[in-house]
């Protein structure tokens, strides 16, 4: 079944040390995002890919960072976890902007 | 800037006591409207995306409707298979990468057996 995958699915840091979460797709999808979810809050958009092409919210942290190798594959970068970075991590993709989104199962990051 | 409030935060039904679930929204142009359920400890499951006012969609207990000003989530006879965090996101009519969702805070629902 075509689908997203994300690793891992817990990830347990320490405070400042860096930490990368992976994703993954079979769906051939040009679009990639990245979420962070806090409890009981809305999902907040970081950064997104169309192919290549990079695009970093105006309010995302320069703390965190992006990378796009391929069509399948992104990497969000953690430089120096602070404790306000616990969360759930999502990635999703969708076809073109105009289109669903499709949501991976999350990474549950903790900072100890 | 885009708004999704969503009402109630938690709800509570018994199996079988159907209900609906509130989205408002205000945005600059809906392109579309989307509703995601969301379990526990997992990423949102795609359940339906609304583009006018009037339309509806349906899947087995679901069905999403949508105004000019808000959408609702009917649940028909509620298992407690059912009991989740439905999530509501609004698309505007925007170019390119400004097509972001912006979501709603969510309703909690848990169905008692």
């Amino acid at each position: 079944d075509a689908m997203v995958i994300q690793n891992p699915r817990y990830q347990v840091t320490q405070f400042g040390k860096p930490v990368t979460l992976s994703c993954s797709q079979t769906l051939n999808h040009n679009v990639m995002y990245w979420y962070q979810q806090k409890s009981s809050q809305a999902p907040k958009l970081l950064f997104h890919y169309y192919d290549k092409d990079f695009n970093n919210e105006a309010d995302t942290p320069d703390n965190f960072q992006s990378r796009r190798p391929n069509t399948s594959f992104c990497f969000l970068d953690i430089r120096s976890p602070g404790l306000g970075d616990a969360a759930m991590y999502l990635c999703a993709t969708s076809r073109d902007f105009r289109n669903e989104q499709f949501f991976g199962p999350g990474t549950r990051l903790t900072v100890l | 800037e885009d708004q999704v409030t969503q009402s109630p935060e938690a709800l509570r039904l018994q199996e079988g006591e159907s209900s609906s679930l509130n989205c408002s929204y205000t945005v600059s142009g809906l392109r579309g409207l989307f509703w995601y359920r969301q379990d526990p400890g997992k990423g949102p499951e795609f359940l339906f995306t609304l583009y006018s006012a009037g339309e509806e969609k349906e899947k087995e207990r679901l069905k999403a409707t949508l105004t000019k000003k808000e959408s609702f989530l009917h649940i028909t006879a509620p298992k407690p298979e059912d009991s989740a965090t439905y999530l509501c996101a609004v698309q505007p009519i925007s170019s390119g990468s400004a097509r972001q969702l912006t979501f709603g805070s969510g309703t909690q629902l848990t169905v008692l057996p």
